[in-house]
């Protein structure tokens, strides 16, 4: 079974903080995203990445960066964290496949005060 | 712009009940996907859709994809406590690189004993 891990399940940091959230996955996917997820709007997608050193954005890029230096481990980055980026980030990997089933992290709930 | 429209957000029901949860959109998609999230967790595929008019089942639940690709419908038979849940559709559009979904608002689904 394909594991995705992300580093922390809670965290609490101040406004302004930079901040890191981890993911790694262990089954040599491709495809590696960041999805926010809040109340009534679902899952959308922050960033993505196809490969190794590769980035694309996705919807809401705004106020956040990635890094994958290594397949498998994709870094969300929070240059300074605002209190509207309060949520729970969800990190997920696939194969490069047309459908792209995605095998999810269990989130970090992040508060921004 | 929500391109994947998921009905009804809220949906609470007594056990042993059937439910139908709709997932539409104007665009069409190469594929859909049905996930679950229990709380505390990431989302789980359930089933993914890629003919039109294709109906696939699991147990109690019976999944469609529309004959145009634009819309599509989770069926739960004889609801049980243990289906209660975030349930989210998630569509791929053609040339999709794998893994570039579009997600919908999701349904909570809460069936009581």
């Amino acid at each position: 079974d394909v594991k995705v891990t992300q580093s922390s399940r809670y965290l609490v940091k101040r406004t302004g903080e930079k901040v890191f959230l981890e993911c790694v996955q262990d089954m040599d996917h491709e495809n590696m995203f960041w999805y926010r997820q809040d109340p009534g709007l679902g899952l959308r997608l922050i960033y993505f990445s196809y490969d190794v050193k590769m980035k694309e954005k996705g919807d809401i890029p705004e106020g956040y960066s990635v890094s994958r230096e290594k397949k498998e481990r994709f870094s969300l980055i929070l240059e300074s964290a605002s209190t509207n980026q309060t949520s729970m980030y969800l990190c997920a990997s696939s194969l490069k496949t047309p459908w792209g089933l995605l095998h999810f992290g269990n989130g970090t709930r992040l508060t921004v005060t | 712009t929500q391109l994947l429209e998921q009905s009804p957000q809220f949906l609470s029901i007594q056990e042993g009940e059937n439910l139908t949860v709709y997932c539409n959109s104007s665009s069409v998609f190469s594929s859909l996907q049905w996930y679950r999230q229990e709380p505390g967790e990431g989302p789980v595929l359930l089933v993914t859709v890629v003919t039109g008019g294709e109906v696939k089942k699991l147990k109690r639940l019976t999944f469609q994809f529309g004959d145009a690709r634009k819309d599509s419908s989770l069926h739960i038979t004889a609801a049980q406590p243990g289906d209660t849940g975030l349930y989210l559709c998630a569509g791929a559009r053609k040339n999709n690189q794998g893994g570039k979904l579009i997600f919908g608002q999701g349904t909570e689904l809460s069936v009581k004993p």
